[in-house]
């Protein structure tokens, strides 16, 4: 069974640059998560989908970050503009329902912004 | 709001020792609670997960325990080896993580 994938792996940019994330969760899992992982600090929860919907985006800042989970399958991630505060790595996880399920984290994407 | 705390935020012991990591949240409202391996540069492993209806759950040398009530939870690691160096984090769903504990253990 295939993993969660993501891409790109690393990325570096300049502050006020845009920059998106994607991530294509396990086969058949309904809820995706987006959190962010400040080194040193454990990930933060930025957005949760179920199916095409979102459950929760309380922590999600939305004058900068924006997500969409087209037909309920692969997610992308937006920032625009970046600011300097924003370089961390970015973890997609999926489950096959949320709550009672383990999720299951991608490698993640690395952002630096300079 | 929840808040996870998990204590020691570090840990180095030698090889072949038992060793207890603590976590404590502010709501306990949970569905579940997981206990999560983070190795560095790398991503997350799901290590146990506890639904709010049980107490433990146990894998290999390693068993966790819930008590909702007090807003606790245990990780108990058994026999420790180098191998169990990571940062280990708790998770009181939903998704509410801790700072985590880093583990280094010495050979």
């Amino acid at each position: 069974e295939a993993g969660v994938a993501q891409s790109p792996r690393y990325k570096i940019i300049e502050k006020r640059q845009s920059v998106a994330f994607w991530c294509n969760p396990i086969s058949g899992h309904a809820t995706l998560y987006w959190y962010q992982q400040i080194l040193g600090q454990g990930p933060k929860l930025l957005i949760q989908f179920q199916n095409n919907g979102v459950v929760d985006d309380s922590q999600l800042p939305k004058d900068r970050f924006s997500a969409e989970r087209l037909k309920g399958v692969d997610s992308t991630l937006k920032i625009q503009p970046a600011k300097l505060e924003d370089s961390a790595v970015y973890l997609c996880a999926s489950s096959p329902r949320p709550g009672t399920d383990t999720q299951y984290f991608g490698p993640g994407t690395r952002l630096t912004v300079l | 709001k929840q808040e996870v705390t998990q204590i020691p935020a570090a840990l180095s012991v030698p090889e072949g020792e038992n060793l207890v990591l603590n976590c404590s949240f502010t709501d306990s409202a949970i569905y579940n609670l997981q206990w999560f391996r983070q190795d560095p540069g790398k991503g997350l492993t799901s290590l146990l997960l506890i639904q709010s209806s049980q107490r433990e759950q146990t894998s290999g040398r390693l068993n966790a325990s819930l008590d909702k009530s007090s807003g606790r939870s245990t990780l108990y690691i058994a026999a420790s080896q180098p191998g169990d160096s990571a940062t280990y984090l708790c998770v009181p769903g939903p998704s509410r993580f801790g700072a985590g504990t880093r583990l280094t253990v010495k050979p």
